[in-house]
C-alpha cells in the first residue's frame, strides 16, 4: 500500500539556518504530494503541494520538488525564521482519491 | 470565515467511560474527515463523509466507535467505552468536495483515558 517516510525528528537549527527535511514515499501510480505545519495548539495547515512529477510547490519561503525519479518530495527553506518552529508532516494522495496518508511528523525547532 | 471548529479541546476520562467529540465544519463543506492522531505519529483516517453519508469508515473500529452527521453538517465521534490505549488527539477537517480540493484542519480534541 501507499507509504510516506520522513526524517525523524527533532531538528534543530539557528535561525537564517537553511532547512531541509527529507520525505520519500511509496504508491502506485502518480499520486499528490502535500507537506502539511502543525504550530503549537493549532490544527494542521496546508503548506504546499505538487500533483505531478518535477512540479514544484512553494509557500511562505518553503519549497519542495516532486522527484518521481528517487520517489521524494524533500522540503526546503533557504533562511528560517524562529517563527517557523511546528511540526511538518510530508502526506500523499493517489490519483482521484480522498484518503490522504501522512508521515509521522518532524518537529522543528528554530533558536534566535 | 471561521474555520472548523471542534469542541471539547481537551478531555480526561475514566476507561470504561463513554467520551463524545464534536466538529462544526467551515460552512459549504460537504466532505468531513475525522481523524486519529497518536502521539508523534501523522493522523490516520477513521472515517469520512459526504454530506450525510459516510462513503469511508472502514478503519473506524466499530465495535465502540460510532460517529454520525446527521444533517450534512456538524458531526459527532463517539467512543463507548473508551480503553487505556484510545488516549490521543482525534482530528475533524472538511473540504468542498472533490478529491483535489484542499482540507482544512481543526485544532483537534486531546483525549486521555486514565
Amino acid at each position: 500500500g501507499n507509504s510516506v517516510t520522513q526524517m525523524e525528528g527533532p531538528v534543530t537549527l539557528s535561525e537564517e539556518a537553511f532547512l531541509t527535511i527529507n520525505c520519500t514515499y511509496t504508491a502506485t501510480g502518480y499520486p499528490s504530494l502535500f507537506w502539511y505545519v502543525q504550530y503549537p495548539g493549532e490544527g494542521l495547515q496546508l503548506l504546499l503541494k505538487a500533483t505531478k512529477a518535477d512540479d514544484k510547490g512553494s509557500n511562505k519561503g518553503f519549497e519542495a520538488t516532486y522527484r518521481k525519479e528517487t520517489t521524494s518530495f524533500h522540503l526546503e527553506k533557504g533562511s528560517v525564521q524562529v517563527s517557523d518552529s511546528a511540526v511538518y508532516f510530508c502526506a500523499l494522495k493517489g490519483t482521484g482519491g480522498f484518503k490522504t496518508i501522512f508521515g509521522a511528523g518532524t518537529r522543528l525547532f528554530v533558536k534566535a | 470565515e471561521a474555520g472548523v471548529v471542534q469542541s471539547p479541546r481537551y478531555k480526561i476520562i475514566e476507561k470504561k467511560q463513554p467520551v463524545a467529540f464534536w466538529c462544526n465544519p467551515i460552512s459549504g463543506h460537504n466532505t468531513l474527515y475525522w481523524y486519529l492522531q497518536n502521539l508523534g505519529q501523522g493522523p490516520e483516517l477513521l472515517i469520512r463523509y459526504e454530506n450525510e453519508e459516510a462513503v469511508d469508515d472502514s478503519q473506524l473500529p466499530k465495535d465502540r466507535f460510532s460517529a454520525e452527521r446527521l444533517k450534512g453538517v456538524d458531526s459527532t465521534l463517539k467512543i463507548q467505552p473508551a480503553e487505556l490505549g484510545d488516549s490521543a488527539v482525534y482530528l475533524c477537517a472538511s473540504s468542498s468536495g472533490t478529491s483535489e480540493d484542499t482540507q482544512y484542519f481543526g485544532p483537534g480534541t486531546r483525549l486521555t483515558v486514565l
